[in-house]
This record gives C-alpha cells, sequence and structure tokens, in this order.
C-alpha cells in the first residue's frame, strides 16, 4: 500500500525533553512537509524538504529541527526551546509543486 | 498567497448537495484554487483544485467565477461521513519553488441526518 506512514499515534512527554516524531513515504515523492495544528485552528508550516539534504524553515520553525537524509524520511524533533509543543502534528509529501498528502498525524502532549 | 475568507459553519441535510462559498478577492493570475477538508483528527484529504475554468471530479465539483474573485465547492449528494472542516486555499502555481499550502480556519460543514 502506497501512503504516508507517522508514528506514534499518540505520544506522551515530559517538560523538557526532546522528542523525534516520524514520518515516512513510499509514494517517491521529492517534497516533504511538517505542520501543527492547535485546536480550532488552521495548520501552520514547520518545515519543509524539496529535496533529500535539503530543507527550509517554515512559518514557525523555532524549537523544531528536521533532517532528510532518505528521500523516505523526514523526521521531526520538538526540543525543549519550543515553548509550547502540545500539539497535532501532521507530515505531509508532494512531488515537485503539486498537491499535497498528508499522514494521520500524530498528537503530542507534553506534561 | 491571496487570503481567503470562508463562512465558519455550514449546515447541510443528507442527500441533498452542499454548496461551500469562498472568497478570494485578491487572486491573482498564476493562482490555483485548491479545497482540502480535514475529518475530526484525520490529517486533510485533498478534494480539487482549479485555476479559471470549472472542474468536477469523483468527490466534487469546483465552481470559479469569472473574475476568479470567489468560488464554490459542490458536493452533490452530501452523506454523513462529509461531516469535516473544508479547506479554501489560494496558491502560487502548480509547479516550481513555491510548495506552501496556508491553511486558514476553514468550514466546518455539519451533515444532518
Amino acid at each position: 500500500d502506497g501512503g504516508i506512514t507517522q508514528s506514534p499515534k499518540y505520544l506522551f512527554r515530559k517538560e523538557g525533553q526532546n522528542v523525534t516524531l516520524s514520518c515516512e513515504q513510499n509514494l517517491n515523492h521529492d517534497a516533504m512537509y511538517w505542520y501543527r495544528q492547535d485546536p480550532g485552528q488552521g495548520l501552520r508550516l514547520i518545515y519543509y524538504s524539496q529535496i533529500v539534504n535539503d530543507f527550509q524553515k517554515g512559518d514557525i520553525a523555532e524549537g523544531y529541527s528536521v533532517s532528510r537524509e532518505k528521500k523516505e524520511s523526514f523526521p521531526l524533533t520538538v526540543t525543549s526551546a519550543q515553548k509550547n509543543p502540545t500539539a497535532f502534528y501532521l507530515c505531509a509529501s508532494s512531488p515537485q509543486g503539486f498537491e499535497q498528502f498528508f499522514g494521520p498525524g500524530t498528537r503530542l502532549t507534553v506534561l | 498567497d491571496a487570503k481567503t475568507t470562508q463562512p465558519t459553519s455550514m449546515d447541510c441535510a443528507e442527500g441533498r448537495a452542499a454548496n461551500l462559498p469562498c472568497n478570494h478577492s485578491t487572486i491573482s493570475g498564476n493562482e490555483y484554487v485548491y479545497w482540502y477538508r480535514q475529518i475530526h483528527s484525520q490529517g486533510p484529504q485533498y478534494i480539487i483544485h482549479g485555476l479559471k475554468n470549472n472542474e468536477t471530479n469523483e468527490m466534487a465539483s469546483l465552481i470559479i467565477t469569472e473574475d476568479r474573485k470567489s468560488s464554490t465547492l459542490i458536493l452533490p449528494h452530501a452523506t454523513l461521513r462529509d461531516t469535516a472542516v473544508y479547506y479554501c486555499i489560494v496558491r502560487a502555481g502548480r509547479g516550481g519553488s513555491n510548495y506552501k499550502l496556508t491553511f486558514g480556519k476553514g468550514t466546518l460543514l455539519t451533515v444532518n441526518p
């Protein structure tokens, strides 16, 4: 089955800990994205990558880091510098410049 | 990217057509209109997009006014499973370097039995 997987679905962490969210796609898409969604709000772009070994900051990159070592994978690390990390995190991928396809999301709760 | 304006919420009876409006009065000539929807606690799902002409696929129809300042997404026979937040997004170009999708708050469509 082709698609985008995110794991885990729910994640709980203590305040001050770094946490890495997984995103994998087998659609052979060049571009991948990370968005954050807060309750009742739209999605906000954190980071995006158009090609392996390259990525750019989105609108709210502070406190987050990413890597793109493989075409299929785009993990997001939420660092302790992120002041309010509790949110719903969505990963997406697309062929260059075309429609974005989203994963099921990871709900992160920081205790 | 141009800004869009959508109603906060709408209701529709099951089996009837759902017509979701979107205003994008500052749209530029090279900007496309995209529609996505998000069912509660899931990732957004692409529905349809268009530039000037009306478009139709298996999910919906997109009607864009001649001046391109507004559009309407039509779900011809709404079902309970169509209850979701619908996002209208304007984005420059279908290729090239501008990949960003800017999501607003969208319209919560509730389909009632």
